[in-house]
């Protein structure tokens, strides 16, 4: 099964300011065949489901505001927030789909 | 608008069932793959099973496997999970998503609010 790590475990950002997560698999999530990394971004607030940012590890979903932006591949990866909102804090999970689908520990993401 | 709403869960006896249903509505169902997440207290969020939008392929995680089923029912736009021979350690909200994806093999779009399930004696 593939491990998925995050970091840090919880940032806090200035408003207006960037913050940036790391992901890690534990193999590549990158499909040779299709040149695609099966990897996924969300967004938690208390109370609410996941919500999804992100997928094929760079595609913003519908409705996104485009200050979050993914990138990376094979094993390395990153969700940023350009300009930090108040309504961003949440904590960030990243999910292979590679194989056997497992989820990241979670970042949080607080106001400085 | 996507909407998927789950029920059935509650309080069960360690060796216990309960069966989850997930109702869903704004999409046409028996064209999406259906999945069951799951997340205990104080840990993360865990993949439990999925289905084809067919209903004919079923994967569950092993850690639930010979004792959970997952299935549906498209003429009632249903998902379902049976869950038999429940541990404490199965404790935990179970959220219904929806595939995003081409196949089984997916991110998720849409998430029900999540049900919990308690197993104590």
């Amino acid at each position: 099964d593939i491990v998925m790590t995050q970091s840090p475990d919880s940032l806090a950002v200035s408003l207006g300011e960037r913050a940036t997560i790391n992901c890690k698999s534990s193999q590549s999530v990158l499909y040779s065949s299709n040149n695609k990394n099966y990897l996924a971004w969300y967004q938690r607030k208390p109370g609410q489901p996941p919500k999804l940012l992100i997928y094929w590890a760079s595609t913003r979903e519908s409705g996104v505001p485009d200050r979050f932006s993914g990138s990376g591949s094979g094993t390395d990866f990153t969700l940023t927030i350009s300009s930090l909102q108040a309504e961003d804090v949440a904590v960030y999970y990243c999910q292979q789909y590679y194989s056997t689908p497992s989820f990241g520990p979670g970042t949080k993401v607080d106001i400085k | 608008e996507v909407q998927l709403l789950e029920s059935g869960g509650g309080l069960a006896q360690p060796g216990g069932s309960l069966r989850l249903s997930c109702a869903a509505s704004g999409f046409t169902f028996s064209s999406y793959d259906m999945t069951w997440v799951r997340q205990a207290p104080g840990k993360g969020l865990e993949w439990v099973s999925v289905i084809s939008g067919s209903g004919l392929i079923t994967y569950h995680a092993d850690t639930v496997k010979g004792r959970f089923t997952i299935s549906r029912d498209n003429s009632k736009n249903t998902l379902y999970l049976q869950m038999n021979s429940l541990r404490a350690e199965d404790t935990a909200v179970y959220y219904c998503a929806k595939g995003g994806g081409p196949d089984s093999s997916s991110w998720y779009d849409y998430w029900g609010q999540g049900i919990l399930v308690t197993v104590s004696p």
